[in-house]
């Protein structure tokens, strides 16, 4: 079955960088994207930035411009996704996501079972 | 920026059907697919209506999903709720490149 396995916990100071992995199986990787979906406590979905599987293109959103930056490695099928410069208001469960562009609509399904980052000093 | 407004949250009792809006800011929100996700309380988002009203395989058919043109808005209905519906529920579609997700929907069912 289509699966997506996340790195553990973080928990990292501000300042400092964070990068969480994103296993994929049960599908040819690059055939789809992954997208970054992240929610703060008690908060909403917030779509950080998608990458293309196949040739590494990437889309982030406005707002993590320049902190942000996602990989793949196709020869394991795990894509990365670094956040740079953290604050406390980055304190948030990070998800992976397939996406299904450009084979279907920009959707997601499925999601990794998500990574706490926690910032704290 | 295209934006997609939800209602905080919503109640209903059990066996009866529940309708949780999603608003586009601009534009059409019928030029591209609206999504639904439910997330319970841990867990991560689940599909529960994709493309519009398409529903995954293992979703109830007690879920359902409209487009209503005329009001710029997409709508989720769950019919005959059960208790286990209780969740928060996101719409999500896409402007240009960008992915776009509504504020989110508690729903009760008590």
């Amino acid at each position: 079955q289509v699966q997506l396995v996340q790195s553990g916990a973080e928990v990292k100071k501000p300042g400092a960088s964070v990068k969480v992995s994103c296993k994929a199986s049960g599908y040819t990787f690059t055939s789809y994207g992954i997208s970054w979906v992240r929610q703060a406590p008690g908060q909403g979905l917030e779509w950080m930035g998608w990458i293309s599987a196949y040739n590494g293109n990437t889309n982030y959103a406005q707002k993590l411009q320049g902190r942000v930056t996602m990989t793949t490695d196709t020869s394991t099928s795990t894509a990365y996704m670094e956040l740079r410069s953290l604050r406390s208001d980055d304190t948030a469960v990070y998800y992976c996501a397939r996406d299904l562009e450009p084979r279907g609509a920009a959707r997601f399904d499925p999601w990794g079972q998500g990574t706490l980052v926690t910032v704290s000093s | 920026n295209f934006m997609l407004t939800q209602p905080h949250s919503v109640s209903e009792s059990p066996g009866k059907t529940v309708t949780i809006s999603c608003t586009g800011s601009s534009g059409s929100i019928a030029s591209n697919y609206v999504q639904w996700y439910q997330q319970r309380p841990g867990s991560a988002p689940t599909t529960v209506i994709y493309e519009d009203n398409q529903r995954p395989s293992g979703v109830p058919d007690r879920f359902s999903g409209s487009i209503d043109s005329s009001s710029n808005s997409a709508s989720l209905t769950i019919s005959g709720l059960k208790t286990e519906d209780e969740a928060d529920y996101y719409c999500q579609s896409y402007d240009s490149s960008n992915r776009v997700f509504g504020g989110g929907t508690k729903l009760t069912v008590l």
